[in-house]
C-alpha cells in the first residue's frame, strides 16, 4: 500500500465549480499534514496545513480525520489560477521532518 | 518575503562526473533538507541535515550522495558519480523547527546527465 494515496485524477472543472481532492495515509504514526500545490516543472508551495479540527483559509477548506487515515482538500469557486497539481503531504513522528509526498492530483479549471 | 535559493538552476553533466548542486536557505531556518522529483513522479525525500549533521536519510541517498553547510550560509549536495537515473529536479527546502512546521522549498536545479 503506498504511504501516501491520492486520487489518481486529472479533474477538469469550470470555473466557479467547487471540486474536493481526497487523500488516504498509511502510516498511523503521522503527526503532521498538509496540502502543497506545484505549477508545472515548479517547486512546490505550500497551500494550508491541516489541523484535526479542520481549517479553511478563504475558498479553500481542508479536513483530517486520524481515525481513518483521510484528509481531503475541498476549494469553493473556482478559479482559473486554480490550475495547478495538488499534492498531499505528510510527515512522520521522529524521522527527522521527512515528508512524505503523494503522486499528486491534477486540476485543470476552464474558462 | 525570503526565499530559499537554489543554483544553478540547470546543470548538465556527463556520467559519472561530480556534481555540486547549492542552496541558500532562508536565514533563521534550522532544519534543511534535499528531495528529488524525477519527470512524472513524485517528490521523493532524500535527507535531512540539523546542527551540522544528518538526522534521516531515505535509501536512495547512498554512498554517492553527500551534504554539508561548510560556511553556515550555503547547503549543498554533492553526488560523486553521477548516473543517468540521478537525472531529476532536485529541491531544497527548509524550516524553523522539523516536525510540525511546514518546509518551505526553493525553484530547483534541474540535472540532467548525459
Amino acid at each position: 500500500r503506498k504511504e501516501v494515496e491520492q486520487d489518481p485524477g486529472p479533474f477538469n472543472v469550470p470555473e466557479g465549480a467547487t471540486v474536493a481532492f481526497n487523500c488516504t495515509y498509511s502510516n498511523s504514526a503521522s503527526q503532521s499534514f498538509f496540502w502543497y500545490r506545484q505549477d508545472c516543472r515548479k517547486e512546490p508551495k505550500l497551500l494550508m496545513s491541516v489541523y484535526s479540527s479542520g481549517n479553511e483559509d478563504g475558498r479553500f477548506t481542508a479536513q483530517l480525520n486520524r481515525a481513518s487515515q483521510y484528509i481531503s482538500l475541498l476549494i469553493r469557486d473556482s478559479k482559473l489560477s486554480d490550475s495547478a497539481t495538488y499534492l498531499c503531504v505528510v510527515n512522520i513522528y521522529n524521522q527527522g521532518g521527512k515528508l512524505i509526498f503523494g503522486q499528486g492530483t491534477e486540476l485543470s479549471v476552464k474558462p | 518575503e525570503p526565499e530559499v535559493t537554489q543554483t544553478p538552476s540547470h546543470q548538465v553533466t556527463q556520467m559519472g562526473q561530480e556534481v555540486i548542486l547549492r542552496c541558500v536557505p532562508i536565514s533563521n531556518h534550522l532544519y534543511f533538507y534535499w528531495y528529488r522529483q524525477i519527470l512524472g513522479q513524485k517528490v521523493e525525500f532524500l535527507v535531512s541535515f540539523y546542527n551540522n549533521e544528518i538526522s534521516e536519510k531515505s535509501e536512495i541517498f547512498d554512498d554517492q550522495f553527500s551534504v554539508e553547510r561548510p560556511d553556515g550560509s550555503n547547503f549543498t549536495l554533492k553526488i560523486r558519480s553521477t548516473k543517468l537515473e540521478d537525472s531529476a529536479m532536485y529541491f531544497c527546502a527548509g524550516s524553523l523547527v522539523s516536525g510540525n512546521q511546514p518546509q518551505h522549498f526553493g525553484d530547483g536545479t534541474r540535472l540532467s546527465i548525459l
